[in-house]
């Protein structure tokens, strides 16, 4: 079945640090992925998505790129603040029918 | 400017209790879904509903069951509870399509001893 491959966590980096999580995937199909992302005592909001291969979704400076040959999601940031500490997790939805499919989470901890 | 309303917050049971956890959404989506989070696990979809009077089993169903008589409403039982479900829970919902956003409740956490 399908399935998404976080980078295990928790990563702590330094406030104006670049961030790189890596996200993969395996599908049988033309998935769309998304990054969602959970602040301490609160549910899942999504942070951005790409529904076919070479998009790059975009949201309050994260960004991703859909790469269909690596298998691929990575989440990527040029300057983290410490109010970006979270959870963070990929995800996928096979056909847009079908309920998504999460990651395990990476924990991601920015000190001033 | 409600969203996805989930009840109770917090709850503690004794094994082989009962409850019914409850989901309202005032959005008019048509697809809702029961999630657990779990240290190291991520998130596992329990059950989901495509539409009121529909329910479907997701990745790890056993224990509990679901009802959504309503559209607006999406409930989550658990006839016998169990330390082993102990955990987070998180209802969603999205409209016809899921390539759209999913839009999640605040959770309920609850411990079973």
């Amino acid at each position: 079945g399908d399935s998404v491959t976080q980078m295990e966590g928790p990563v702590t980096l330094s406030e104006e640090a670049f961030l790189t999580i890596n996200c993969t995937y395996t599908a049988t199909g033309y998935p769309s992925l998304f990054w969602y992302v959970q602040y301490p005592g609160e549910g899942l909001q999504l942070l951005l998505k790409a529904t076919k291969a070479d998009d790059k979704g975009s949201n309050k400076g994260f960004e991703a790129t859909y790469r269909k040959e690596t298998t691929s999601f990575h989440l990527e940031k040029g300057s983290v603040q410490v109010s970006d500490s979270a959870v963070y997790f990929c995800a996928l939805t096979e056909s847009g029918n079908t309920p998504l499919v999460f990651g395990k989470g990476t924990r991601l901890s920015v000190i001033a | 400017n409600a969203g996805v309303t989930q009840t109770p917050k917090f709850r503690v049971l004794k094994t082989g209790q009962s409850m019914t956890l409850l989901c309202a959404q005032d959005m008019n989506h048509e697809y809702m879904y029961w999630y657990r989070q779990d240290p190291g696990m991520g998130l596992r979809l329990i059950h989901y509903s495509v539409g009121e009077g529909t329910t479907a089993k997701g990745e790890v169903p056993d224990g509990y069951n679901v009802s959504r008589l309503k559209k607006q409403n999406f409930l989550l039982g658990l006839e016998s509870a169990a330390p082993s479900q102990t955990s987070v829970y998180f209802c969603a919902s999205s409209p016809h399509n899921m390539n759209t956003e999913a839009f999640f409740g605040q959770g309920t956490r609850l411990t079973v001893v």
